[in-house]
C-alpha cells in the first residue's frame, strides 16, 4: 500500500497570500496523484489531477505541480472561501486507493 | 448535472450491518465505475471500494475484504454498500463517488452511520 503524506498538518495564510501544500508518496506514483478540497460538513470537490490539471469550474489560481513522489498545490492570492481541509490522493497503485491525512489551510 | 442521492442516517448496534443506497442521475450509469470512500469524525478519508456498475465487477481494499460487499441495480442506476460486523470503529461518513480515471470526480452528499450500542 503506498503511504501518503501531507504537510503541514495545518497552514496560516493571510487572505491575498500565497499558500503552498506539500504531498509525499512512499514510492513513485507517477502522475496518478489528485487534490481534494473538502469545506466542513460537506463532500470533498475534486481540485486538480495528473497532477497539474484543473478540474472543471476550478479557478486558475490552484495549480498543482510534481511527480514521481513530490508534489505541490498553490493557491496563489487566497480568497476567504479557499480555507478548508485539502487532500491528496494516489492513484497509481490500486487497490487500495490511498489519501493524505490532509493539510488544513487556516485564515491567519 | 451529474448527481448522486445517498439514503439516510443510520443508527446501529455494534454486531450489525448497515447498507448504504447511493442513488445516480445525469449521466449513463453503467458508464463509469463508483468508489465508496468512509470517513471517520475528524479523519481522513478512506478508500473501501470500487464497482464498475456495466459487468459488476468489484474492488475492494484488503481492510474491508471480509466485512463490505458493493452491488449494483441498474435500472434503478443506484449503487450499494453494505458493511457488516459493525463496530464502534466503523462510525463515520460514508460516500460514494465517480471514477474518472482513477479520481473521484462527483461525491454523493454522505451519509452517516453511526455505531452504538
Amino acid at each position: 500500500e503506498i503511504v501518503m503524506t501531507q504537510s503541514p498538518a495545518t497552514l496560516s495564510v493571510s487572505p491575498g497570500e500565497r499558500a503552498t501544500l506539500s504531498c509525499w508518496a512512499s514510492q513513485s506514483v507517477g502522475s496518478n496523484l489528485a487534490w481534494y478540497q473538502q469545506k466542513p460538513g460537506q463532500a470533498p470537490r475534486l481540485l486538480i489531477y495528473g497532477p497539474s490539471t484543473r478540474a472543471t469550474g476550478i479557478p486558475a489560481r490552484f495549480s498543482g505541480s510534481g511527480s514521481g513522489t513530490e508534489f505541490t498545490l498553490t493557491i496563489s492570492s487566497l480568497q476567504s472561501e479557499d480555507f478548508a481541509v485539502y487532500y491528496c490522493q494516489q492513484y497509481n497503485n490500486w487497490p487500495p486507493y490511498t489519501f493524505g491525512q490532509g493539510t488544513k489551510l487556516e485564515i491567519k | 448535472q451529474v448527481q448522486f442521492v445517498q439514503s439516510g442516517a443510520e443508527v446501529k448496534k455494534p454486531g450489525a450491518s448497515v447498507k448504504v443506497s447511493c442513488k445516480a442521475s445525469g449521466y449513463t450509469f453503467t458508464n463509469y465505475p463508483l468508489h465508496w470512500v468512509r470517513q471517520a469524525p475528524g479523519q481522513s478519508l478512506e478508500w473501501m471500494a470500487w464497482i464498475n456498475p456495466n459487468d459488476g465487477n468489484t474492488k475492494y481494499s484488503q481492510k474491508f475484504q471480509d466485512r463490505v460487499t458493493i452491488t449494483r441495480d441498474t435500472s434503478a442506476s443506484t449503487a450499494y454498500m453494505e458493511l457488516s460486523s459493525l463496530r464502534s470503529e466503523d462510525t463515520a461518513v460514508y460516500y460514494c463517488a465517480r471514477d474518472w480515471y482513477g479520481t473521484l470526480q462527483h461525491w454523493g452528499q454522505g451519509t452517516l452511520v453511526t455505531v452504538s450500542s
